[in-house]
Order: structure tokens, then sequence, then C-alpha cells
């Protein structure tokens, strides 16, 4: 049921801004995406969510394409703490169950 | 501490059994939500309850039910247990809806999941 494509894994320089894509080509309009982010077995961690503007917190960036159907999520510097698996999920516009795909797993690198 | 709180954090039975996993909100969230984590699976979604009465099902074998109390604390029971049943069991919880507010941006918080072996 999950709406979005991600990259299966990606590595990063520690300190370097880490850029997690996502694909959600199908959105509908009042859909918002959100990031998740889930450390080794841990409960997963939410990030950041936006439906059209940009959006920014102490964690990361989130940056919507003009046409929605695309993002990106932006932790400016990452550090090792930020190795996890990233889930990019569209929320199901007629309830408010979340669906998890496969995520990307992102690697911090000494 | 995420503010919701499962117990227990791990649990190892046998084949056949029946087991009860615990869930405690977040203080004033009226909604609950399980999920379950194979290895090979990814989370899938279970169920949800608002407020005591089910909302949304999801991927739950019929051997699985879920309830959700007064207080707002929700119990996940699995029996007739299978060894493809071992997994990592997750409850959330969000700040409150109204019936039918389906376009809230509101995030869950998780727990930090039961850990259920089958042996």
């Amino acid at each position: 049921d999950a709406k979005t494509t991600q990259p299966p894994s990606m590595d990063c320089a520690e300190g370097r801004a880490a850029n997690l894509p996502c694909n959600h080509s199908t959105i509908s309009g009042n859909e918002y995406v959100y990031w998740y982010r889930q450390i080794h077995s841990q409960g997963p961690q939410y990030i950041i969510h936006g439906l059209k503007n940009n959006e920014t917190n102490e964690m990361a960036s989130l940056i919507i394409t003009e046409d929605r159907k695309s993002s990106t999520l932006i932790l400016p510097h990452a550090t090792l703490r930020d190795t996890a698996v990233y889930y990019c999920i569209v929320r199901v516009k007629a309830g408010n169950q979340f669906y998890f795909g496969t995520g990307t797993s992102l690697t911090v690198i000494p | 501490d995420s503010g919701v709180t499962q117990t227990p954090k791990h649990l190892i039975t046998a084949t056949g059994q029946r087991v009860t996993l615990r869930c405690s909100p977040r203080s004033g969230d009226l909604s609950v939500y399980w999920y379950q984590q194979s290895l090979d699976q990814g989370l899938q979604f279970l169920i949800q309850y608002y407020n005591g009465e089910e909302r949304a099902k999801g991927n739950i074998l019929e051997r699985f039910s879920a309830q959700q109390f007064p207080d707002l604390h929700s119990e996940l029971n699995l029996s007739s247990l299978e060894l493809g049943d071992s997994a990592l069991y997750f409850c959330a919880s969000s700040v409150p809806l109204s019936p039918g507010q389906g376009d809230s941006n509101y995030g869950y918080t998780f727990g930090s999941g039961t850990r259920l072996t089958v042996v």
C-alpha cells in the first residue's frame, strides 16, 4: 500500500549533508509527506512533514517539488547517530494510518 | 522516553500458545495503532483504535485481536502462535482526532516495541 519509492540504501560522510530522495508521483492534493526514521529496531521516530512548502525543524529540512511528485529530506550535518532506515510516507487520504514502505538505509561513514 | 509504554519488552513462548501485549499511549492521545515488523516484511499496519472503538484494520490475522480500554490503554492478543509470528510489535499513539478528521497533519509517537519470539 506504500505510495512512495525510495532508494534502498545510501552512504554519507560524517559532517556532510545527507540528501534522501523520495518519489510520490500519485500523491493527492491534500495528502501530506511525512518522514520517519528507525534506528536499529527501535520504534520509528518522527522527523518532519509537509504539504506544499519547504519545511525545516531542528532535525532536518524537507524540500517538496512544485508538482509535489517528489521530495528530499536533508540532514544538514550527518553524524554517526543518524545511521538508520528512513521512511518517506504519504498519509492515506481516507484515514489516519501510516503505511511504511521499505525505506532507505542510510549509513553515515566516519 | 517517547511517552508510549509497551510491555513486556521481550516475550518468548511456544507455538500454539496465546500472549497479550500491552500499550499505554501518551497522555491525552486517543488513537492507538499496532504495527508488526518481521525481518522480511517491514512495518505492517495491523489495527487502529480511537477512544475505545476500532477505527481501521490492516493486515491483521484472524488469530490476532485487539481492544482499547476506557483508560485508553490497548492490548493486542495473539493466539495459536506460529513460528512466523515472531516479530517486533510496535504500538503508536497520536493526538486526538475527531471522527472523520482524515486530513490531520499530526504524526505518530511510537513505543519501543515488544520483541516476540515463538519457539
